[in-house]
């Protein structure tokens, strides 16, 4: 079975511009989260949804927003792109039938220059 | 809002050493705990959890991890590491649906 799968891989943005990452969910798993891994750290909570609707926000600034589509997969937007937003973006998700257990996928690398 | 503290930022050790990696989180509420691994290269995978019953749970690969709640910790242990546990070693707790990880340890094993 496919694991949870992001896309790009790699991205290399400058800083005040947008970027849009994308995931999708192991099939069946209905409940996508978003976090950020910046180097030398744990990753950190950004946001998690289930069925489409936002269950929770982690400490981040409104440049951050994320959706969920009718597929379960998930984009999470970041605008006005800082320096310091150069990290590992890894989604989540979660198996239907319980709340805490995640599996994450490989991540998307950002760098803002 | 809860936390999670590891001991140790890096550890080195020889094969067939054991290992214990400190773990300690601070929340309120009924925990459950988790060890995640990153290899070199790949993402994040789950070791070991803990939700309820027997404090000391066994994951894969032959990694072990104890609960005890009056020290508020979760400690991690292999009786015997190899080259391929060289990784970095996440301890976690989950409570509203967020996970909240600890700083990582790397643990880098000499053949």
């Amino acid at each position: 079975d496919a694991g949870v799968t992001q896309s790009p891989t790699h991205l290399i943005k400058t800083r005040g511009q947008q970027v849009t990452l994308r995931c999708s969910p192991i099939s069946g798993h209905k409940s996508v989260s978003w976090y950020q891994q910046v180097l030398g750290q744990g990753p950190q909570f950004i946001f998690q949804y289930y069925e489409k609707e936002e269950r929770g926000r982690g400490n981040f600034p409104d440049r951050f927003s994320a959706r969920q589509f009718p597929n379960y997969s998930s984009e999470l937007n970041v605008n006005a792109l800082l320096l310091g937003d150069s990290a590992l973006y890894l989604c989540a998700s979660t198996p239907p039938g319980t709340w805490n257990e995640q599996y994450f996928g490989p991540g998307t690398r950002l760098t803002v220059t | 809002a809860q936390s999670v503290s590891q001991h140790n930022h890096h550890v080195i050790l020889s094969e067939a050493a054991s290992l214990e990696l400190g773990c300690n989180y601070s929340y309120g509420g009924t925990v459950n705990l988790f060890w995640y691994v990153q290899y070199p290269g790949q993402h994040l995978q789950l070791l070991l959890k803990y939700f309820s019953g027997d404090p000391l749970v066994k994951g894969i690969k032959g990694f072990e991890a104890e609960f005890i709640k009056s020290k508020f910790s979760f400690n991690l242990r292999k009786p015997s590491v190899q080259w391929s546990d060289t990784a970095e070693y996440f301890c976690a707790v989950i409570a509203d649906y967020k996970l909240s990880f600890g700083a990582g340890t790397t643990v880098t094993v000499r053949a």
